[in-house]
């Protein structure tokens, strides 16, 4: 019964590794987002989806690469990791569509724990 | 872009006691203003917004004031208890077909018995 779910839960690997992320939404919301999150708490955006559609894109090295092949799901797959991706990755999802507040609420996922070593 | 200030970034209060985290922010295009809370190893949830056309909204001890002139708004949490203590974000940005958010830094707030 899980709205936004995320695998896996925790990632710990080498630098140069590719790894991917999975992200799945059950609300039915046309719009889906992944944060960053680091070891001070700080919630950054680098992505976000609408309708399978990239919306926004961040400032974020091309070796962080969203796909999204519906729009229930939006995956993220990284390149040649680094060190400083370590972090805590989020997806979220609203329904994105202007109208009621309950519209622009943001669902988040329970969130990936990446460790590179 | 937009530039998000939250202070203050640590708050310990008392159980009981009234706690208040403001949020400055710096784009005058921002219309929506939520504020989310982030439990320990959880993830975050909101837990009020508002639109700019609405100076103020309460839900039960949680409260949200704007004050669209000063780019400023601030989360009221009143009769506090030991379950508040989370980090607070506040989120402000245009709502739409995507959201965009803009976090703040986030407040730490600490209920203490």
């Amino acid at each position: 019964d899980t709205a936004v779910s995320q695998t896996p839960k925790y990632l710990v690997t080498q630098m140069g590794n590719d790894k991917s992320i999975k992200c799945e939404q059950n609300l039915g919301h046309d719009t889906m987002y992944w944060y960053k999150q680091d070891s001070k708490k700080f919630l950054k955006i680098m992505f976000s989806y609408n309708n399978k559609e990239l919306i926004i894109n961040e400032t974020v090295p091309n070796r962080f690469s969203p796909k999204s092949p519906d729009k229930a799901h939006l995956n993220l797959h990284i390149n040649s990791l680094e060190l400083g991706d370590s972090a805590v990755y989020f997806c979220a999802s609203s329904q994105g569509v202007a109208g009621g507040l309950e519209e622009e609420t943001q669902y988040f996922g329970p969130g990936t724990r990446l460790l590179v070593l | 872009g937009e530039n998000v200030e939250q202070h203050p970034s640590t708050l310990s209060v008392q159980e009981g006691d009234s706690a208040v985290i403001k949020c400055t922010y710096s784009d005058s295009a921002s219309n929506y203003f939520p504020w989310y809370k982030q439990e320990l190893g959880k993830r975050p949830q909101l837990i009020i917004d508002i639109r700019s056309n609405v100076g103020e909204k309460k839900d039960q001890r949680i409260a949200v004031t704007l004050n669209k002139t000063a780019k400023h708004f601030s989360l009221h949490i009143t009769e506090t208890q030991p379950e508040d203590s989370a980090v607070y974000f506040c989120a402000p940005g245009q709502a739409g077909t995507a959201s965009k958010l803009t976090f703040g830094t986030g407040t730490r707030l600490q209920v203490t018995l």
